[in-house]
């Protein structure tokens, strides 16, 4: 079983385009967030989202915007793409937001923007 | 704001042998979390061990273990029994137990890459 799944793994694209990374988790976990991995591997927070609320949101330039439909979901859409944000992105989910509960990662996104 | 910082960018270890990752955190809070996750080159993450900072007992998940220095900020991972499926890279985390905005957040040291050699 799939705990938390992105779609898609790998995404090619065009600089100035528009793209989305969709995010579900089947774990019932109330807490989601999105981390990008840059070229280097360093990691780094960029949302999370607590039963369908916006908690954190780490000066994440505005093209960036997470929309979540439900709290199974959350989804990562990107607008006028950047060579900048080329880098892997990690949807992840726990349980319930700060608790002492394993945040579970999802496979990553491997973006490239040309 | 805290920060995580892994000082050994690479380390290896022969099969069977042990290896010890460094890592050492700065923060002004006295109650988190700290984590080691694993990141093969599947890319996938996968949790390792975690320790409540609250426990002076130092956590042990099978061949894992860490050396958690409260006082000198330190957290090591302690490998035993190094197998070539340990290869990866290794992540060290911190998270906060207070509430805010940052709830939740991990914060992560840049990682070490892990080689073990047959």
């Amino acid at each position: 079983d799939t705990a938390v799944s992105q779609t898609p793994k790998y995404l090619v694209t065009q600089m100035g385009n528009d793209k989305s990374i969709k995010c579900e988790q089947n774990l019932g976990h109330d807490t989601m967030y999105w981390y990008k991995q840059d070229s280097k591997k360093f990691l780094k927070i960029m949302f999370s989202y607590n039963n369908k609320e916006l908690i954190i949101n780490e000066t994440v330039p505005n093209r960036f915007s997470p929309k979540s439909p439900d709290k199974a979901h959350l989804n990562l859409h990107i607008n006028s793409l950047e060579l900048g944000d080329s880098a892997v992105y990690f949807c992840a989910s726990s349980l319930k937001r700060g608790s002492t509960d394993t945040q579970y990662f999802g496979p990553g996104t491997r973006l490239t923007v040309l | 704001a805290q920060t995580v910082t892994q000082s050994q960018p690479e380390m290896s270890v022969q099969e069977a042998e042990t290896v010890t990752l460094s890592c050492t955190y700065d923060t002004s809070e006295s109650d988190y979390y700290l984590f080691w996750y694993k990141q093969p080159p599947s890319r996938q993450m996968i949790l390792v061990i975690r320790q409540e900072a609250y426990k002076q007992q130092n956590a042990t998940e099978n061949r894992f273990s860490v050396n958690f220095q409260k006082a000198a900020k330190s957290f090591s991972l302690k490998i035993s029994d190094s197998q070539l499926g340990d290869a990866a890279m290794y992540f060290c985390a911190y998270r906060s137990a207070y509430g805010g905005t940052s709830y939740g957040k991990l914060t992560f040291g840049q990682g070490t890459i892990l080689t073990v050699h047959p």
